[in-house]
């Protein structure tokens, strides 16, 4: 069955240390997409992207947070520097492109970020 | 502003029992309302999911949900929990393919 992987699973770093996720939503999906889930939260959106075209970062914080799906197929989400808040589980989700509205998203297992 | 709504941060169900775990939904238009699972350090599983039709939805592991326009709802429920149902479950909602989710609700299941 295909899944979204993710990686890392795990990421320590120090406060103002860049850290940078990747993400390989599965085969054929045109949407991606990257959350933010804090602990006892849902997950809230940070990016969307449509083949490589970002058409929603509106709730990303561009100050920090840098993402990009280059070629239309994977992605990396970046943080540079990274702050004390932004200790969370990072999801990473894709879905197909058969219905542009409507479908489910299929999620990785996420990287729980840790900021010290 | 749309939103979605889960007024119980933990269920408890004794194993056998049936299960409800509900969400309320602000959505403009149309909604397309899902339920997804998580377990401990995992991603969201999709259970299933509304945009049309008939109003009681089926989905994976025996879960279903009533979507209810009157009440802006979408409860989800199984007629027997299993310990195995223990979970976090997140309802999340849109009149797009943005999905804004709810806190979660915990569901504990004893044996």
């Amino acid at each position: 069955e295909a899944e979204v992987a993710q990686s890392p699973r795990y990421k320590i770093t120090e406060k103002s240390q860049a850290v940078a996720f990747w993400c390989d939503p599965i085969s054929g999906h045109a949407t991606l997409y990257w959350y933010r889930q804090i602990l006892g939260q849902g997950p809230e959106l940070l990016v969307q992207f449509q083949d490589e075209s970002v058409v929603d970062d509106s709730q990303l914080p561009k100050d920090r947070f840098s993402a990009e799906r280059l070629k239309g197929v994977d992605s990396t989400l970046k943080i540079q520097p990274a702050e004390l808040g932004d200790s969370a589980m990072y999801l990473c989700a894709s879905s197909s492109r058969d219905r542009v509205e409507g479908n489910e998203q299929f999620f990785g297992p996420g990287t729980r970020l840790t900021v010290l | 502003a749309q939103s979605v709504a889960q007024p119980e941060d933990q269920v408890n169900v004794a194993e056998g029992n049936p299960l409800t775990v509900k969400c309320t939904y602000s959505v403009s238009g149309n909604p397309y309302l899902f339920w997804y699972v998580q377990y401990p350090n995992r991603g969201l599983q999709f259970l299933l999911k509304y945009i049309t039709g008939d109003n009681l939805v089926k989905g994976s592991y025996g879960f279903e949900a009533e979507f209810n326009k009157s009440q802006t709802s979408f409860h989800l429920k199984k007629p027997s929990a299993l310990v195995s149902d223990s979970a976090l479950y997140f309802c999340a909602g849109g009149a797009t393919n943005k999905l804004i989710f709810g806190t979660g609700t915990l569901l504990a299941v004893q044996p």
